[in-house]
C-alpha cells in the first residue's frame, strides 16, 4: 500500500544533543511538509519541500533544518533540542495543491 | 494571518445521532477545504475534502461549503463510539499551505 512512514516512531534525546527524524513516501508526491504539533494544539508547519524547492515558515526556529535528498525521503534535524521542542513531529504529502497525507508521526521526548 | 476557527469543543453526542462539527475561515481566497480526523495520540487522517459550494457525502460522512459565508462543516450521522475523536478542519488558499483550526473533540456516548 501506498503510504508515508516516519522513523523512529519515538525518540528521546537529551538537550542539546543533535537529533535526525526521517520520513519516506510511496505516494510519489512531489511536495513534503514537516509539522510539529503540541498536546492540544493544531499542527503547526515548519516548512515544506515544493519538489527541490525549500520553502521556510517566518517563525519556523534556525534550531530545525530539513533536508530532501530525493523525492522520497525527506528529513528534520533538530540541531540542539530544548525542553521546549518536545513534541509530536508530522511529515505529510501532497500531490501539488491537492489533499495532505500524514505519516504516523514521531513522538520527541527532550530529557 | 489566516484564520480558522472551530466549534468550541468538546462536544458530546448519543451513540446513534448526528454530531455537528463548524468551522469558518478568514481567507476569502481559500480553496480548498479538508477534515481531518485525530485519535488521541495518532496523527491526523483525511476524511473528508470539498472544494465546491454545496454538500459532499462520504458514507455517514457530509461535508457542506458555503463561500458566501465562508462556512464549511461536517455531520456524523450514526455516531458511533469509534467516531470519538478530534476533529480538525484545514483550509488551503493554493500556496501548498493549510491553515489549521484548534479542532473540536467529539465524544459518542454509547
Amino acid at each position: 500500500d501506498a503510504m508515508v512512514i516516519q522513523n523512529p516512531r519515538y525518540q528521546v534525546t537529551q538537550f542539546g544533543k543533535p537529533v535526525t527524524l526521517s520520513c519516506s513516501q510511496t505516494l510519489n508526491h512531489n511536495v513534503m511538509y514537516w509539522y510539529q504539533q503540541k498536546s492540544s494544539q493544531a499542527p503547526k508547519l515548519l516548512f515544506h519541500y515544493y519538489d527541490k524547492d525549500f520553502n521556510n515558515e517566518a517563525d519556523t526556529p534556525d534550531n530545525f533544518q530539513s533536508r530532501r535528498p530525493n523525492t522520497s525521503f525527506c528529513f528534520l534535524d533538530i540541531r540542539s533540542p530544548g525542553l521546549g521542542d518536545a513534541a509530536m513531529y508530522l511529515c505529510a504529502t501532497s500531490r501539488d495543491n491537492e489533499e495532505q497525507f500524514f505519516g504516523p508521526g514521531t513522538r520527541l521526548t527532550v530529557l | 494571518q489566516k484564520e480558522v476557527e472551530q466549534n468550541s469543543g468538546p462536544l458530546s453526542v448519543p451513540e446513534g445521532a448526528i454530531a455537528s462539527l463548524n468551522c469558518t475561515y478568514s481567507d476569502r481566497g481559500s480553496q480548498s477545504f479538508f477534515w481531518y480526523r485525530q485519535y488521541s495520540g495518532k496523527s491526523p487522517e483525511l476524511i473528508m475534502f470539498i472544494y465546491s459550494n454545496g454538500d459532499k457525502e462520504d458514507g455517514r460522512f457530509t461535508a457542506q461549503l458555503n463561500k458566501a459565508s465562508q462556512y464549511v462543516s461536517l455531520l456524523i450521522r450514526d455516531s458511533q463510539p469509534s467516531d470519538s475523536a478530534t476533529y480538525l478542519c484545514a483550509v488551503s488558499s493554493n500556496d501548498y499551505k493549510l491553515s489549521f483550526g484548534a479542532g473540536t473533540t467529539v465524544t459518542v456516548r454509547a
